[in-house]
């Protein structure tokens, strides 16, 4: 177990609707990372927040948005969906900014199924 | 971001050494090595990081070659559990905050 909390573990939602998936990081952990993985384009870094505020944004399509709360928690809406976000979708949490002395811990996943 | 190659699969006995090999050519003095493995169905799991000096945890050794430019990922007596997908990775002050995953290496451990 990472410490790291994600829901739903599961969605099937309809093309066109909007769903919001959730993250808890670990506890002290100040930053969040969003990654989707789809079987053709593999594990690709979304968005990051540190401390409430957005530090990087990768390959985040503008139908996505994401936030994060005072309490460090954090949301990654997807709207307008279609078939090509069905994906698995992670959430990570490192206790530092940027760098690369510190790791990161990936939560369990959901599982996005546009229909 | 500074590129890593791997090899697309391996193969070991369980109770054995297993040696996984990286590539990192155009690594840049800021970047930290990590290593993480993904077991079928579950998100991706934090396995050793280092920057120069070869490291070890619990999990595995990380062995970094003087120039830096190769890693090896030892896990030093393969189980069944250790079967997985495993991803070498950079992140220093050129890769920012993210995590950039190839293909990785799929380790297959026969019994």
């Amino acid at each position: 177990d990472s410490g790291v909390t994600q829901t739903p573990k599961h969605l099937i939602t309809a093309t066109g609707q909007r769903v919001t998936l959730r993250c808890s990081p670990r506890s002290g952990d100040l930053s969040v990372y969003w990654y989707q993985q789809s079987l053709d384009q593999g594990l690709q870094f979304l968005i990051h927040y540190y401390n409430g505020e957005e530090r990087a944004k990768g390959n985040i399509l503008e139908r996505f948005s994401a936030q994060q709360f005072p309490d460090l928690h954090s949301e990654l809406n997807l709207s307008s969906l279609e078939l090509g976000d069905s994906a698995l979708y992670f959430c990570a949490s490192s206790v530092g900014l940027a760098g690369g002395a510190y790791e990161q811990y990936f939560g369990p996943g959901t599982r996005l199924t546009v229909t | 971001d500074a590129k890593t190659t791997q090899p697309n699969s391996m193969e070991s006995n369980e109770e054995e050494p297993v040696h996984l090999p990286c590539n990192h050519s155009t690594i840049s003095g800021t970047d930290y090595i990590h290593w993480y493995r993904q077991l079928p169905s579950q998100g991706p799991e934090y396995v050793i990081h280092g920057l120069t000096s070869n490291v070890n945890n619990r999990m595995a050794s990380l062995a970094i070659a003087e120039d830096r430019k190769s890693s090896t990922l030892i896990l030093h007596r393969a189980t069944l559990r250790d079967a997985a997908v495993y991803y070498c990775t950079l992140r220093g002050e050129t890769s920012g905050s993210r995590l950039t995953f190839g293909e990785g290496t799929q380790l297959t451990v026969n019994p």
